[in-house]
């Protein structure tokens, strides 16, 4: 079945430091990729995500890279914030049956940013 | 605005209790799902449905019961509360393999 691993946290990074979350992912076929974030007491929303091989998704300083020969989609941020500090979620959606698509997510990797 | 509601957003039950939570969402969207969310531990998938009337296990579906009698409703039903089912509970959206929309969370304890 298809898999999500990603790094163990917690991270804690200073102000300003560079940001680097791994994460592998095993699959069949061609799945969608995705970084979803949670912020305390909220639910998951999508930070960013990529649809085939190569693309690259990015939003708020955030990337990540599709890579297939790697089976990677890890995300990178230049200069992290203290509002950043949340958990960042791996996932990916592969096709199950029809139009629909199931997604398997990574254990979380919580980012602690500090002054 | 468009997305997924989930009420309640908490619970407190006694063991043994039953209750639904609700999920409902207006994007007309095929698949819906019901996660877990305990620390530690990520995101378990509870049960899925790929649309009206069709409905499969996740990960972690003992104890749980749900049906999709419409594209819009996906209730998860807790049969007989135990205090393991302490957790943070969150339905989930999608079409394809664009991205999913989730609803605020339910956090449920189980006393």
């Amino acid at each position: 079945g298809n898999s999500v691993t990603q790094m163990e946290g917690p991270v804690t990074l200073s102000e300003e430091a560079f940001l680097t979350i791994n994460c592998t992912y095993t699959a069949t076929g061609y799945p969608s990729l995705f970084w979803y974030v949670q912020y305390p007491g909220e639910g998951l929303q999508l930070l960013l995500k990529a649809t085939k091989a190569d693309d690259k998704g990015s939003n708020k300083g955030f990337e990540a890279t599709y890579r297939k020969e790697t089976t990677s989609f890890h995300l990178e941020k230049g200069s992290v914030q203290v509002s950043d500090s949340a958990v960042y979620f791996c996932a990916l959606s592969a096709p199950i049956t029809g139009t629909a698509s199931k997604l398997t997510f990574g254990t979380g990797t919580r980012l602690q940013v500090t002054l | 605005n468009a997305g997924v509601t989930q009420t309640p957003k908490f619970q407190v039950l006694k063991t043994g209790q039953s209750m639904t939570l609700q999920c409902a969402q207006d994007m007309n969207h095929e698949y819906m799902s019901w996660y877990r969310q305990d620390p530690g531990m990520g995101l378990r998938l509870i049960h899925y449905s790929v649309g009206a009337g069709i409905t499969d296990q996740g990960e972690v579906p003992n104890g749980y019961n749900v049906s999709r009698s419409t594209t819009e409703d996906f209730p998860l039903r807790l049969l007989s509360a135990a205090p393991s089912q302490t957790s943070v509970y969150f339905c989930a959206s999608s079409q394809d393999r664009a991205q999913a929309f989730f609803g605020q969370g339910t956090r449920l304890t189980v006393v």
